[in-house]
């Protein structure tokens, strides 16, 4: 089944510690993305990756780094979280196409940070 | 401007009756557009792209005008299922990367 799998599904941690959500997906797209999404702002891309190696900030990128080692993989790490990074997170994956494919959503990782 | 604006509702309507939703984008270079569906705390799934000539799927249709930014989705019949919330997504001009309306909230009610 195609899917984009997201590691935790909630996280509950404290200011601080280090902490890497996972992704990854079995379709072979190059396109990746991670967003966060909080009430009354919608969804905000934090990075995006066009393939391995190639990774760019969206519109929320800062305390968040990512990693394209491999296709189907796309960790965010957070290497300080603080609280205001309490959020619910997806991360996305689509073929490059004409750019005008469609992204396949994981199910989303709810993080609380103490 | 905001990149994608939409209505954020709630539109509260009976089962049966149509309902549309508007959406807006300052970007006149974005090529691509779509809809998507987001149930409560679930991940957001695409329900359509829009395409320049509108098209349609089932009950459900989209128009896209490019000369003033606009995108519709209307939806007919409306069914007890399709209560959730609305995305209006749109790309970033020539790249790939999206920006994506805050959304618009759909209630349908017995």
């Amino acid at each position: 089944e195609a899917q984009v799998t997201q590691n935790p599904r909630y996280l509950i941690t404290v200011t601080g510690k280090k902490l890497t959500v996972t992704c990854s997906q079995n379709m072979n797209h190059e396109y990746m993305s991670w967003y966060r999404q909080d009430p009354g702002l919608g969804l905000r891309q934090i990075y995006y990756s066009m393939n391995v190696e190639v990774t760019d900030k969206g519109d929320v990128p800062e305390g968040y780094k990512v990693s394209r080692k491999e296709k189907r993989n796309f960790p965010l790490i957070l290497e300080s979280p603080s609280p205001n990074q309490t959020s619910l997170y997806f991360c996305a994956s689509s073929s490059q196409g004409l750019g005008n494919q469609p992204q396949h959503f994981g199910d989303g990782t709810r993080l609380s940070i103490l | 401007r905001k990149e994608v604006e939409q209505d954020p509702g709630p539109f509260n309507v009976p089962e049966g009756a149509t309902v549309a939703f508007n959406c807006t984008y300052s970007n006149s270079a974005s090529q691509s557009f779509f809809w998507y569906r987001q149930d409560c705390r679930k991940e957001p799934k695409l329900l359509m792209s829009v395409y320049s000539s509108g098209n349609e799927d089932g009950r459900f249709t989209a128009q896209l005008n490019r000369a003033s930014q606009y995108i519709s989705l209307l939806i007919r019949d409306s069914k007890l299922s399709d209560s959730a919330t609305y995305l209006c997504v749109v790309n970033k001009g020539s790249g790939y990367a999206l920006n994506f309306g805050k959304g618009t909230s759909l209630l349908v009610t017995p």
